[in-house]
C-alpha cells in the first residue's frame, strides 16, 4: 500500500480552524470507513484522535472532527490552541492488501 | 491503567541480533491483536505487522516480511520484535500498538488505539 498523501504543513492562529487532507485511492480511503487520524506531539508517541472517519475516542475534544469524500479524508481542528501544535498522520486499512498505511504527515503550527 | 510498556533503548552494531519487547497491562492480551510501527529519524510512520495470541497468527507488511520476526508469549502478555542481523537502516523508534479491532474475514481493520512509548534502536559501527 503506498503512503497516503497529506500536505506537509498547515497553520492557523489561536482560535481559528485548520483542515488537513489525506488522499488515498479507491482501494484504501475510498473503500471502507477505516480512516484514522493520529496526533504526535514532539518527542511523544502518536495518539489516536479520530477513527472510522469521524468517531472520537473518549477524552478527545470535540474541536477535532473528521470527514471523508471519495478517496480523500479530512481532519479539522477548530478553536486552535497552542497544545494542538503537532504532527498529524492519517491512516487507512486496505481490505484488498490486508494492511494498514499511513499518510505522509502534516505539521500543524499555531501562529 | 490500559498501557503498553516497552523495553529500553538499544545501541547495537551492524550484524548483531536484537529482540525488543512490549508488555500489555490493564487489558486482556489474548483478546487483541498487537502490532509494531516504525518511525525512522525525522520521518513518518510505517506499519510493520501484527500478532494475535501466538506466533502462528501474524501478518506482515510486505515491506517488512522476512526482515523482522514478530512473536508473542501470551503467558506474560508480551509481544516481541526481533532482528537476526541489524543494519544501519534499522535505526529508528519502534512503537508497539494495540489494534482496537481486526477481522480479516469480515474486512474489518480498526485503528491503533493504544501506543507504547517507543523503543529507540540505534545501529552504528
Amino acid at each position: 500500500q503506498s503512503a497516503l498523501t497529506q500536505p506537509p504543513s498547515a497553520s492557523g492562529s489561536p482560535g481559528q480552524s485548520v483542515t488537513i487532507s489525506c488522499t488515498g485511492t479507491s482501494s484504501d480511503v475510498g473503500s471502507y470507513n477505516y480512516v484514522s487520524w493520529y496526533q504526535q506531539q514532539p518527542g511523544k508517541a502518536p495518539k489516536l484522535m479520530i477513527y472510522e472517519v469521524s468517531k472520537r475516542p473518549s477524552g478527545v475534544p470535540d474541536r477535532f472532527s473528521g470527514s471523508k469524500s471519495g478517496n480523500t479524508a479530512s481532519l479539522t481542528v477548530s478553536g486552535l490552541q497552542a497544545d494542538d501544535e503537532a504532527d498529524y498522520y492519517c491512516s487507512s486499512y486496505a481490505v484488498n492488501t490486508i494492511s494498514w498505511g499511513f499518510g505522509t504527515g502534516t505539521k500543524v503550527t499555531v501562529l | 491503567e490500559v498501557q503498553l510498556v516497552q523495553s529500553g533503548a538499544e545501541v547495537k552494531k551492524p550484524g548483531e541480533s536484537l529482540k525488543i519487547s512490549c508488555k500489555a497491562s490493564g487489558f486482556s492480551f489474548i483478546n487483541y491483536w498487537i502490532g509494531w510501527v516504525r518511525q525512522m529519524p525525522g520521518r513518518g510512520l510505517e506499519w510493520m505487522g501484527i500478532i494475535y495470541r501466538s506466533d502462528s497468527n501474524t501478518r506482515y507488511s510486505p515491506s517488512f516480511q522476512g526482515q523482522v520476526t514478530i512473536s508473542a508469549d501470551r503467558t506474560i502478555s508480551t509481544a516481541y520484535l526481533r532482528w537476526s542481523s541489524l543494519q544501519a537502516s534499522d535505526t529508528a523508534m519502534y512503537y508497539c500498538v494495540r489494534v482496537y479491532y481486526y477481522d480479516v474475514d469480515a474486512n474489518m481493520g480498526g485503528p491503533f488505539d493504544i501506543w507504547g512509548p517507543g523503543t529507540m534502536v540505534t545501529v552504528s559501527s
